[in-house]
């Protein structure tokens, strides 16, 4: 398996401001995926992301509004930008170790 | 095509019996079936996968049921525990990328003492 650790595990914040969530891996992996889980709801996927190449986004998601890093093997980070009500959502990083597929704590985001 | 059903939405049973999750899919290439278990406050925590070449894996009190042609798969949850209760979801991917899973709408699992 694979720890990963998340940060911040939860924060609360005001309208029109941008959150970056940090996302680190105890072992190198090739892609790391990004994946948001609405209140009360299942799991999306965002967008992967590979290290030295631009993150694929899935269907209804941009990169204006959710920018990703991945500058190594063991860190990505995803920014929530000008952030509205509707953003509030768990924020979950996951990565594939042995084939199997791994989840962060995630990031609760509450957006006042 | 890319969607997962999963049924029921919400499960009560009683500690000691059998809860039993039902998943569906339509997309023929998928061939990576994890369950996940989510506790309130946590992430998904990975708890049995399959892969189609075997129709059934079992891992302690949990089993995964597969079945190719009908294209659907179950998770038995044998002897429930209390501690068992939990949301649990069902998801599936396709071999080029285990990573990008579809999920499916998830079961809230209430075992009873």
């Amino acid at each position: 398996s694979a720890v990963i650790s998340q940060k911040p595990s939860r924060d609360i914040c005001q309208r029109g401001t941008s959150l970056t969530i940090q996302c680190q891996v105890d072992s190198q992996v090739t892609m790391m995926f990004w994946y948001r889980q609405q209140p009360g709801q299942s799991l999306t996927l965002i967008a992967t992301a590979n290290q030295g190449s631009e993150a694929t986004y899935e269907s209804g998601f941009v990169i204006d509004k959710f920018p990703i890093s991945r500058p190594n093997l063991t860190f990505s980070t995803l920014t929530v930008s000008n952030m509205s009500p509707e953003d509030s959502s768990i924020y979950l990083c996951s990565v594939v170790t042995n084939t199997e597929a791994f989840f962060g704590q995630g990031t609760r985001l509450t957006v006042v | 095509q890319q969607q997962v059903k999963q049924s029921p939405q919400s499960l009560i049973v009683q500690k000691g019996g059998i809860s039993i999750i039902n998943c569906a899919y339509e997309n023929t290439a998928f061939d990576y079936f994890p369950w996940y278990q989510q506790f309130p406050g946590k992430g998904p925590a990975l708890l049995i996968a399959i892969r189609p070449d075997v129709s059934e894996k079992k891992e302690g009190r949990f089993t995964i049921s597969f079945n190719k042609s009908a294209k659907q798969f179950s998770l038995h949850i044998m002897d429930s525990q209390p501690g068992d209760s939990a949301t649990y979801f069902c998801a599936a991917s396709g071999i080029s990328n285990t990573g990008k899973l579809i999920f499916g709408q998830g079961t809230t699992l209430q075992v009873k003492p």
